[in-house]
């Protein structure tokens, strides 16, 4: 089993729509969760953090469940500059000591007009 | 956030041979991160690069096959080692956060086409 599960998509959903992602992950030692999104050709880059009790961020919410190993992100009101891969990101403390990012394969989106 | 720049952006290279990839910071950051993005495939982390220590490498990786260097605070390298289509890849390099050790900024990335 991936440490990070994400439904590749494609996702594509006219312009104005709500679009809900999906991710779980397997390592209950995770300590933070993130939504990174990434354009074509283009590095990841950090689009919002995910708290338990549940974050805005503008047109975006993103939702944790601990228990249930379980993140989400709403985008509202889909714009066509939404247009990307949605990569789902959990962040676990090694035996090391050190920090690790672990990456979902990532949810592509297409926002048509 | 920092700025983070990679060179070369791109490069083709022969089966067999080596590359150098460079990651640039403009402030100085503790821990360097290097991952291998393969095509449609989500981010790996290579290893883990300390000033002044051995980098810490994951699972699948090697210091002989990618071996890593940290000379300073603002600056890493990363070579691929007699390479093969199979390092065909993007690699890229990210430095965390300040304050926020948990998040991490990502250079541009190197596309690596190996033939």
């Amino acid at each position: 089993r991936k440490e990070v599960e994400q439904d590749p998509g494609p996702f594509n959903v006219p312009e104005g729509a709500t679009v809900a992602f999906n991710c779980t992950y397997s390592n209950s030692a995770s300590q933070s969760f993130f939504w990174y999104r990434q354009d074509c050709r283009k590095e990841p880059k950090l689009l919002m953090s995910v708290y338990s009790s549940g974050n805005e961020d503008g047109r975006f919410t993103a939702q944790l469940n601990r228990a249930s190993q379980y993140i989400s992100l709403l985008i509202r009101d889909s714009k066509l500059s939404d247009s990307a891969t949605y990569l789902c990101v959990v962040n676990t403390l090694m035996n090391t000591g050190f920090q690790k990012l672990v990456f979902g394969t990532g949810t592509r989106l297409l926002v048509s007009p | 956030s920092a700025v983070i720049s990679q060179k070369p952006s791109r490069d083709i290279c022969q089966r067999g041979t080596s590359l150098t990839i460079q990651c640039q910071v403009d402030s100085q950051v503790t821990m360097m991160f290097w991952y291998r993005q393969q095509p449609g495939q989500s981010l790996t982390l290579i290893a883990t690069a300390n000033q002044g220590s051995e980098a810490t490498y994951e699972s699948g990786f090697v210091i002989d096959k990618f071996p890593i260097s940290r000379p300073n605070l603002t600056f890493s390298t990363l070579t691929v080692s007699n390479m093969s289509p199979e390092d065909s890849s993007i690699y890229l390099c990210s430095v965390e956060r300040p304050g926020r050790g948990d998040e991490q900024f990502f250079g541009p990335g190197t596309r690596l086409t190996v033939l």
